[in-house]
């Protein structure tokens, strides 16, 4: 049983394209992220959640948005895929900042 | 505003040797510490974790951390390293109050036979 599953893992898209992440977690947690982490390894937070409410959006461009259906999944649309935006994009989720983030195995996005 | 510094981007090391990744962090508020490790390809690992309690934390595979509040600091240790060690590994720090991560910049550990 995966704690924090999200699919796909390998993601290659042309640019001007629009694609979905999803990343469901099954431990009860009340807080969801998203990190984008770049080609030197630097990982950046881009979205978290708290019951399915939005509470931090850390200045990402609006062709990124975040949906939370629930509070075991938070999925991430986005649309006019640019070059830039390749990366591994990691789901997270934890008792809000009270104990460790779990983390997903990450989605390789690659724009041609 | 806080930040978490990994004052080393890359150590390489002769497998059996001991090892230490240093991380200090900056915070106006108390905070919890953790240790993640990433293997190629994969995700992040929880290695140890700082909540409250004894400042000498231990992990998983042998690792360690001492959290120093006066140094502001939370390195990571282990006494002999194997080849499998050979990962990228991140200092992080959260709070209550932030609703998020802060990570470092990672370190990536080298270990030579």
């Amino acid at each position: 049983d995966t704690a924090v599953s999200q699919t796909p893992k390998y993601l290659v898209t042309q640019m001007g394209n629009d694609k979905s992440i999803k990343c469901e977690q099954n431990l009860g947690h009340d807080t969801m992220y998203w990190y984008k982490q770049d080609s030197k390894k630097f990982l950046k937070i881009m979205f978290s959640y708290n019951n399915k409410e939005l509470i931090i959006n850390e200045t990402v461009p609006n062709r990124f948005s975040p949906k939370s259906p629930d509070k075991a999944h938070l999925n991430l649309h986005i649309n006019s895929l640019e070059l830039g935006d390749s990366a591994v994009y990691f789901c997270a989720s934890s008792h809000g900042g009270n104990t460790e983030a779990f983390f997903g195995q990450g989605t390789r996005l690659t724009v041609v | 505003a806080q930040s978490v510094t990994q004052l080393d981007s890359q150590v390489p090391v002769f497998e059996e040797a001991p090892v230490e990744l240093r991380c200090n962090y900056s915070s106006s508020v108390s905070v919890y510490l953790f240790w993640y490790v990433q293997y190629p390809n994969q995700g992040l690992q929880l290695l140890l974790k700082y909540l409250s309690g004894s400042t000498l934390v231990k992990g998983i595979n042998g690792f360690e951390a001492e959290f120093n509040k006066s140094q502001t600091s939370f390195h990571l240790r282990k006494p002999s390293v194997h080849i499998s060690d050979t990962a990228e590994y991140f200092c992080a720090v959260s709070s209550p109050s932030f609703n998020k991560f802060y990570f470092g910049s990672g370190t990536k550990l080298n270990v030579k036979p």
